[in-house]
């Protein structure tokens, strides 16, 4: 089974700081995403990478940086978190040439 | 217009009711699609791919009609575990040609005893 796995559940930080965000993959998948989650509006798209050291905007970038230094690791920045980056955020990772991602459980990150 | 757009619900259906879901996509040039599942507070797994010819999954039907840009999820015999938020999911292309998913905001059932 593939596994993905986030670093925290939840999270509460301040406007402000800086945050990080990490995912881990054990299934070698080329492939890694990072989503927020907000209701009404689904599963938006921030960042995604295809590759170690390789790196895309989503459909949402701003406010967000990724580093991806190793293959099975891909983290997600917040330089300096804002209330409107509250939210559920989703790690994702996919196999080459495959369509259906594998989620982490999420992590609940509220700013105050 | 949303890229992927379905209804919010919630249904409220009886155990062993039939239910179907639709989903209405944008893209034409969408190629695969599929559904997941989303239990409350949990992550979303992946349920079934929806193929041209349309698929079977025990008591899950999956549908495509390309000439109307819609997709369909059809459950039998519904059951309590069945409650859960189902999420439409289209392939697309990005603008620098490198696939990715666009997820609809999901329809929640809930099955009541």
């Amino acid at each position: 089974d593939v596994k993905v796995t986030q670093s925290s559940r939840y999270l509460v930080k301040r406007t402000g700081e800086k945050v990080f965000l990490e995912c881990v993959q054990d299934m070698d998948h080329e492939n890694m995403f990072w989503y927020r989650q907000d209701p009404g509006l689904g599963l938006r798209l921030i960042y995604f990478s295809y590759d170690v050291k390789m790196k895309e905007k989503g459909d949402i970038p701003e406010g967000y940086s990724v580093s991806r230094e190793k293959k099975e690791r891909f983290s997600l920045i917040l330089e300096s978190a804002s209330t409107n980056q509250t939210s559920m955020y989703l790690c994702a990772s996919r196999g080459r040439g495959r369509y259906e991602q594998y989620f982490g459980p999420g992590t609940r990150l509220t700013v105050t | 217009r949303k890229e992927v757009e379905q209804d919010p619900g919630p249904f409220n259906v009886p155990e062993g009711a039939t239910v179907a879901f639709n989903c209405t996509y944008s893209n034409s040039a969408s190629q695969s699609f599929f559904w997941y599942r989303q239990d409350c507070r949990k992550e979303p797994k992946l349920l079934m791919s929806v193929y041209s010819s349309g698929n079977e999954d025990g008591r899950f039907t999956a549908q495509l009609n390309r000439a109307s840009q819609y997709i369909s999820l059809l459950i039998r015999d519904s059951k309590l575990s069945d409650s859960a938020t189902y999420l439409c999911v289209v392939n697309s292309f990005m603008d620098t040609g490198r696939r990715a998913l666009t997820f609809g905001s999901g329809t929640r059932l809930q099955v009541q005893p």
